[in-house]
């Protein structure tokens, strides 16, 4: 299975504030399609997840333009251009080119 | 709006037995792909199983297999999950999560449901 390694764990930011969560895969995430099926989820506190953007950029429905994914290869990106109190909460990348889906471990974002 | 509501969680004994549900609303449920997915307390995200729209192939985790059952009604636009043989590391909320029909994954997520397998 592939393995999703995020890091930070725990990112303490302070309101208003860019935030930034890398994700790393252990092997290439490149779909038969050409595509890299990389994914970000958010969960906030007591909340189910959500997905927030899916295949490295594309931002799913609702969600605001502050999130924004990037990436290549097996090193990627999500990033928040100013941190709301609504952003709290855990924050998984998960790969979707590769059966079984994989998760990382989660980043815990919280407020300073 | 697409929702998802699951049902059928609960306290169990190890060994013991739990059916969970989810009933979907607002898509044409037998087009898409679903999911299970579990978060033990305090942990991570782990995917279960899942099932074809028309239900004709499944998947299973290797932590569940043999023992866990996907399936579906789609005339009552239902997902169930059979989960026999239960044991204390089964122990978490489960998800029923909506796979997407324009690229490989899942977009929408239900509420959960609590498992507990304890005596």
């Amino acid at each position: 299975d592939v393995v999703m390694t995020q890091t930070p764990l725990s990112s303490p930011v302070t309101l208003g504030q860019p935030a930034s969560i890398s994700c790393r895969s252990s092997q290439s995430l490149v779909h038969r399609d050409g595509n890299i099926y990389l994914n970000w989820l958010q969960q906030r506190p007591g909340q189910p997840p959500r997905l927030l953007i899916y295949k490295i950029s594309d931002r799913f429905s609702g969600v605001p333009d502050r999130f924004t994914g990037s990436g290549a290869g097996t090193d990627f990106t999500l990033q928040i251009s100013r941190v709301e109190t609504e952003d709290v909460g855990v924050y998984y990348c998960m790969q979707s080119t590769h059966f079984p889906h994989t998760f990382g471990q989660g980043t815990k974002l919280e407020i300073k | 709006e697409v929702q998802l509501v699951e049902s059928g969680g609960g306290l169990v004994q190890p060994g013991g037995s739990l059916r969970l549900s989810c009933e979907a609303s607002g898509f044409t449920f037998s087009r898409y792909w679903m999911y299970w997915l579990r978060q033990a307390p305090g942990k991570g995200l782990a995917w279960v199983s899942r099932i074809e729209g028309p239900a004709t192939d499944t998947n299973y985790a290797d932590s569940v297999k043999g023992r866990f059952t996907i399936s579906r009604d789609n005339a009552k636009n239902t997902l169930y999950l059979q989960m026999n043989s239960l044991r204390a590391e089964d122990t978490a909320v489960y998800y029923c999560v909506r796979g997407s029909n324009d690229w490989p994954g899942m977009d929408v997520w239900g509420q959960g449901t609590t498992v507990i397998v304890s005596s």
